[in-house]
């Protein structure tokens, strides 16, 4: 089962940020937090992952609060092809369970 | 392409007959993973291996689904009595094993209609 919690949907304006939250209250302390995306009859494509300190590469950035209870990927200038369903997922040894994600919807 | 592989993109079966799909994965990846995607949900774990060996089968995977890795290098997933409600994506994922930090990288999926 996923160990996450994400919001069903969300909006943003193309050209602002959009900032996709998640909680994930019952990490462990080695667990990684990964985030996918999903573009419609695409297979999910790795945005970014982190452990405790915040990261930040071409796509996106990860934010993760200081007691790893929730985290934030931000997309800085959304664009129409940003939108997407986004997976927040706590990463465990063996797999990773995806819960429903955030369907991000990006307008003109 | 140094991607993941999936074959075929789409099948169309009648129930009841047996379906299998094929996964490449990155040739350097110990890890293969299968999961299956229904219609507005996340894609669910099914199984998966390192190298030839199947380490963990999800309770989904009924005993008419099968995989298997038979050198540690592409995978076959067999559906066998195929039933309407084995209409789904089924995607598979490969990753270098190396722990928690190793991410996946996911195949383009089959999807599977059963009529």
């Amino acid at each position: 089962d996923a160990k996450t919690t994400q919001p069903p949907s969300m909006d943003c304006a193309e050209g602002r940020a959009a900032n996709l939250p998640c909680n994930h209250s019952t990490i462990s302390g080695n667990e990684y937090v990964y985030w996918y995306r999903q573009i419609h009859s695409q297979g999910p494509q790795y945005i970014i992952h982190g452990l405790k300190n915040n990261e930040t590469n071409e796509m996106a950035s990860l934010i993760i609060t200081e007691d790893r209870k929730s985290s934030t990927l931000i997309l800085p200038h959304a664009t129409l092809r940003d939108t997407a369903v986004y997976y927040c997922i706590v990463r465990g040894d063996n797999d990773m369970r995806f819960g429903a994600g955030t369907r991000l919807t990006v307008k003109p | 392409d140094t991607g993941v592989s999936q074959d075929p993109r789409h099948k169309i079966t009648k129930r009841g007959q047996n379906v299998t799909f094929r996964c490449d994965p990155i040739s350097e990846h110990n890890r293969l993973y299968w999961y299956r995607q229904t219609l507005g949900q996340g894609p669910e774990f099914l199984t998966y291996f390192q190298n030839e060996a199947q380490l963990e089968k999800s309770r989904l995977l009924s005993d008419r689904f099968s995989a298997e890795r038979p050198k540690g290098s592409f995978s076959t997933l067999e559906i066998q009595r195929t039933e309407q409600g084995d209409s789904a994506m089924y995607l598979c994922a490969s990753s270098l094993g190396l722990g928690r930090e190793s991410g996946y990288t996911f195949g383009s999926g089959t999807r599977l209609t059963v009529v």
